[in-house]
């Protein structure tokens, strides 16, 4: 059983660029949560989506971000017009209804 | 709102000898609290966690952890540190698993192990 996949691992862009990380939870998770975590930072709560649902986006900024969970394929977390401040590593976790967060290994996003 | 204390940023501990990384909490309901590790350029492990019962909890590599409510702690121990525990380490606090509104983590410890 495959564990929770995120790609790219690590994503370089230039400001004014989109950014695009992509999350599949494991199997039979149907609940994914995005973290963003900076430098020397511990985790903060992004987003949690259910299947085609967002449920809880209260750490988005409200500006640029943007996240879904269609019916089919991965979690997007979207960013556009990426500035330096974005620079982070970019977690994803999945967990079956009301259990336990397994994390993906983190997408590292540099914005040059 | 709930949130999480790691008071050292960085502890420095000999191979072989014990350890404890410190954690409060603060948390409104009857908490659910996880012990992370994260290696450098990986993703996270849980160690440990917390529902109800026993307070102390026994988790992988050895760790073991001690809920006390009085305190509003949750520390993490270990008798006998070894060099592959180097690693940054991570409190959270929660609903089960993370419920509607996830973890809130601490800022972590980073723990170096000197030879």
């Amino acid at each position: 059983n495959a564990g929770v996949m995120q790609n790219p691992r690590h994503l370089v862009r230039r400001r004014g660029q989109e950014a695009r990380l992509r999350c599949s939870p494991m199997k039979g998770h149907s609940h994914v949560y995005w973290y963003r975590q900076l430098p020397e930072e511990g985790l903060k709560f992004m987003v949690y989506l259910q299947k085609e649902n967002i449920i809880d986006e209260s750490g988005m900024p409200k500006e640029r971000f943007s996240a879904e969970f269609p019916k089919e394929g991965p979690s997007i977390l979207r960013i556009q017009q990426v500035v330096r401040g974005d620079s982070a590593a970019y977690f994803c976790a999945s967990s079956p209804a009301g259990g336990e967060l397994f994390f993906g290994e983190g997408s590292r996003l540099t914005v040059l | 709102a709930q949130s999480v204390t790691q008071p050292d940023i960085h502890i420095t501990v000999s191979e072989g000898a014990s350890l404890e990384l410190r954690c409060n909490y603060s948390y409104g309901a009857t908490p659910y609290l996880f012990w992370y590790v994260q290696s450098p350029g990986q993703g996270l492990q849980l160690l440990l966690k917390y529902f109800s019962g026993d307070t102390l909890v026994q988790g992988i590599k050895g760790f073991e952890a001690e809920f006390k409510r009085s305190q509003s702690s949750f520390n993490l121990r270990k008798p006998s540190v070894h060099w592959s525990d180097a690693a940054e380490y991570f409190c959270a606090v929660g609903p089960s698993g993370g419920g509607a509104d996830g973890l809130t983590f601490g800022k972590g410890t980073h723990l170096i192990i000197q030879p």
